[in-house]
């Protein structure tokens, strides 16, 4: 296991709600990305936070935001649900913000009806 | 936008042969990455490539990066059942922090 905890497991929704998801990054990491996985898809970035910063943003709307807190934990926000925004939410920590390895949580399964 | 392809999209291969998974990006890569996702798990970093012409071996595994830096390959040897998920390939875009993972190959081996 990599030491990367994410909460909750699984999400039910409905369209139009507001949810926040949580990361925990491995010891000692400082960068933590968010990707999101559609069923049968490749991950795909949605921001990466470096040092309580926004690093860098994939192609995702403003309702996608989301903190890092001084123990480099991170949040993931999203506002006004879609049903498209039904995915796997994977956090990867790394030790750095370029290169390196990814080391994934387990993900939350967000669903939205 | 930045495209990440690989293929194919699914090998069903018999326990002991060999499987290879290509990826090819639109543009040049800063580094490439390849991760083992199992099904119902989240992915598993094997390895990265920064050089451009670069090989690495892990046991059964090689893996290559293209020349010019816009294709990678993943070979296994001897393909075990323990093999199977899906395998992806995330390349690292050039003067920033994101990563573009490809679109994956999920590897059946038949016992």
């Amino acid at each position: 296991e990599t030491g990367v905890t994410q909460s909750p497991t699984h999400l039910i929704k409905t369209r139009g709600q507001q949810v926040t998801l949580r990361c925990s990054s491995q010891s000692g990491h400082n960068t933590v990305s968010w990707y999101q996985q559609a069923l049968g898809q490749g991950p795909q970035f949605i921001f990466q936070y470096y040092r309580e910063e926004e690093n860098g943003r994939g192609n995702f709307p403003p309702r996608f935001s989301g903190l890092q807190f001084p123990n480099y934990s991170s949040e993931l926000n999203v506002n006004a649900l879609e049903l498209d925004d039904s995915a796997l939410y994977l956090c990867a920590s790394s030790g750095f913000p370029m290169g390196g390895e990814q080391f994934f949580g387990p993900g939350t399964r967000l669903t939205v009806l | 936008g930045q495209q990440v392809m690989q293929i194919p999209q699914y090998q069903h291969v018999q326990e002991g042969e060999d499987f290879t998974t290509y990826c090819n990006s639109s543009t040049t890569l800063s580094n490439i990455q390849w991760y083992k996702q199992r099904p119902g798990g989240h992915p598993v970093f094997l390895i990265q490539l920064v050089k451009s012409g670069e090989v690495k071996k892990q046991k059964r595994l090689t893996f290559q990066f293209g020349e010019a830096k816009k294709n990678s390959s993943l070979h296994i040897t001897a393909t075990q059942t323990t093999d199977v998920g899906t395998y992806f390939c995330a390349g690292g875009v050039s003067g920033t922090y994101k990563y573009i993972f490809g679109t994956g190959t999920r590897l059946k081996v038949l016992a």
